[in-house]
C-alpha cells in the first residue's frame, strides 16, 4: 500500500452503537500512526500516537490497536454517544523526512 | 496553559502576492508543523521545524517556506500564490519532533483571487 487509507468513508449508527474503522499504511519504513478526532468547525484533537507493533492504546470509551507487520489499525469506539460524531483521521509517519501522510478520514454520525 | 493559536485567522489575497502566517505553539513545545487542508487533496504535510531548523518537508513547490523563531514560534510564507493556494492552513505544536502527540491550532483561511 503506498497510501494511506481510511474505510469506510462514512458511518452512521445509532446512540449506544460500538463501531470500529481501518487505517491502513505502507508496512515499511514504519516509524508512527497518529489518529485524530475533527469535529465540524474544530481543530483536529490528537486522540492517539502508537509506535509499538502490537499496541493497544485506550482512552475512555475510544480504544485503538496497531499492526505495523501487515500495516493496519483499528480504530473502536464502544457505546457511540452523539458528541462522537467527527471526522477519524489516521496518519502514518515513516523514517523519511518527506513522509507524513494523512488518510482521508472515517465520518462518524451517531444518531440519538 | 494557552492553546496553539494562528493570526490571521482569515486572509484574502489576490494571485501573484505573497502571503506571512504566524503560529505560537503551546508554552514549552519545541516542534511546529504546518498542514494544508483542501477539499480536493484532504490534510497534506507541508513542514516541521524544531529547534530553528526544518527537520521535514511534504510534497510542496519552493514558493511554500518556513521558519522557525527562538521561542518557537513559527511563520510560514507562500510567495506568488495561485488559486489553488486557496485552502485552511492548520499548524500544529509538540513537546518535541517525532512521534510525540501534536495540538493543533485554529487554523488560517485563506482564500486567493
Amino acid at each position: 500500500i503506498l497510501n494511506v487509507e481510511q474505510s469506510p468513508q462514512s458511518l452512521h449508527v445509532q446512540e449506544g452503537d460500538s463501531t470500529n474503522f481501518t487505517c491502513s499504511f505502507p508496512s515499511s519504513n514504519f516509524y508512527a500512526l497518529h489518529w485524530y478526532r475533527w469535529e465540524t468547525a474544530k481543530s483536529p484533537e490528537a486522540l492517539f500516537v502508537m509506535t509499538l507493533n502490537g499496541d493497544e492504546k485506550k482512552k475512555g470509551r475510544i480504544s485503538a490497536t496497531l499492526n505495523t507487520k501487515e500495516g493496519y489499525s483499528y480504530l473502536y469506539i464502544k457505546g457511540s454517544q452523539p458528541e462522537d460524531s467527527a471526522t477519524y483521521l489516521c496518519a502514518f509517519m515513516g523514517y523519511n523526512n518527506n513522509d507524513m501522510r494523512f488518510g482521508a478520514g472515517t465520518r462518524l454520525t451517531v444518531k440519538p | 496553559k494557552a492553546g496553539v493559536t494562528q493570526t490571521p485567522r482569515y486572509l484574502i489575497k489576490t494571485r501573484g502576492q505573497q502571503v506571512t502566517l504566524s503560529c505560537s505553539p503551546i508554552s514549552g513545545h519545541r516542534s511546529v508543523s504546518w498542514y494544508q487542508q483542501t477539499p480536493g487533496q484532504g490534510l497534506q504535510f507541508l513542514f516541521e521545524y524544531f529547534s530553528e531548523t526544518q527537520r521535514n518537508k511534504g510534497n510542496f513547490p519552493g514558493r511554500f517556506s518556513g521558519r522557525q523563531f527562538s521561542n518557537s514560534r513559527s511563520e510560514m510564507n507562500v510567495s506568488t500564490l495561485e488559486l489553488g493556494d486557496s485552502a485552511l492552513y492548520l499548524c500544529a505544536s509538540s513537546l518535541n519532533e517525532g512521534a510525540y502527540e501534536q495540538y493543533f491550532g485554529p487554523g488560517t483561511r485563506l482564500t486567493v483571487t
